[in-house]
């Protein structure tokens, strides 16, 4: 069945550094791919999306392009902030489904 | 616009009892969504509603009942608590119900643990 991989974290991080979260996929056909933020203490929020091989997606400094060739989604951002610390998950949703399917989430900390 | 809220945000319950989260959203979905979030595993699909008085079975239904008589709220019942129900509980809606293009609103959740 589809499924999604995600780095283990938590990944640490100075302010200003470079962020990667690694996120792989297996999916029959062409899935729509997502990434969600968890703050603390809320609910998942859509960050990003990617509906077709070669998008990019992008919002508040944050990219993923959709790599069907190495189905991949990695999540990148050039500077991040002690404000993006939170639980970031990779999710898919299969070509004629309702249904997302998450990564187990990876935890960002991003120190002063 | 409060979006998607949940009730309650903490509850604690003894193997056995039963109880009900409630789901309520004010953005006129159609689609609504319950969910579980266990540490390691990611977000699973526990019951779903295509819309008001309908139901259906997401990947881990056991142990759980859910009704949508009204458009705008979603129950999730437990009759029987277990501890291995002890999980943090989502609820989420979208205006149609295709994930593939359409946007999942979540709401806060509710952390459950049965002792």
């Amino acid at each position: 069945g589809d499924s999604v991989t995600q780095m283990e974290g938590p990944v640490t991080l100075s302010e200003e550094a470079f962020l990667t979260i690694n996120c792989t996929y297996t999916a029959t056909g062409y899935p729509s791919l997502f990434w969600y933020v968890q703050y603390p203490g809320e609910g998942l929020q859509l960050l990003l999306k990617a509906t077709k091989a070669d998008d990019k997606g992008s919002n508040k400094g944050f990219e993923a392009t959709y790599r069907k060739e190495t189905t991949s989604f990695h999540l990148e951002k050039g500077s991040v902030q002690v404000s993006d610390s939170a639980v970031y998950f990779c999710a898919l949703s299969g070509d004629s489904s309702y249904k997302l399917i998450f990564g187990s989430g990876t935890r960002l900390l991003v120190r002063p | 616009n409060a979006g998607v809220t949940q009730t309650p945000k903490f509850r604690v319950l003894k193997t056995g009892q039963s109880m009900t989260l409630l789901c309520a959203q004010d953005m006129n979905h159609e689609y609504m969504y319950w969910y579980r979030q266990d540490p390691g595993m990611g977000l699973r699909l526990i019951h779903y509603s295509v819309g008001e008085g309908t139901t259906a079975k997401g990947e881990v239904p056991d142990g759980y009942n859910v009704s949508r008589l009204k458009k705008q709220n979603f129950l999730l019942g437990l009759e029987s608590a277990a501890p291995s129900q002890t999980s943090v509980y989502f609820c989420a809606s979208s205006l149609q119900g295709g994930g593939r293009t359409d946007t999942q609103y979540f709401g806060p959740g509710t952390r459950l643990t049965v002792l």
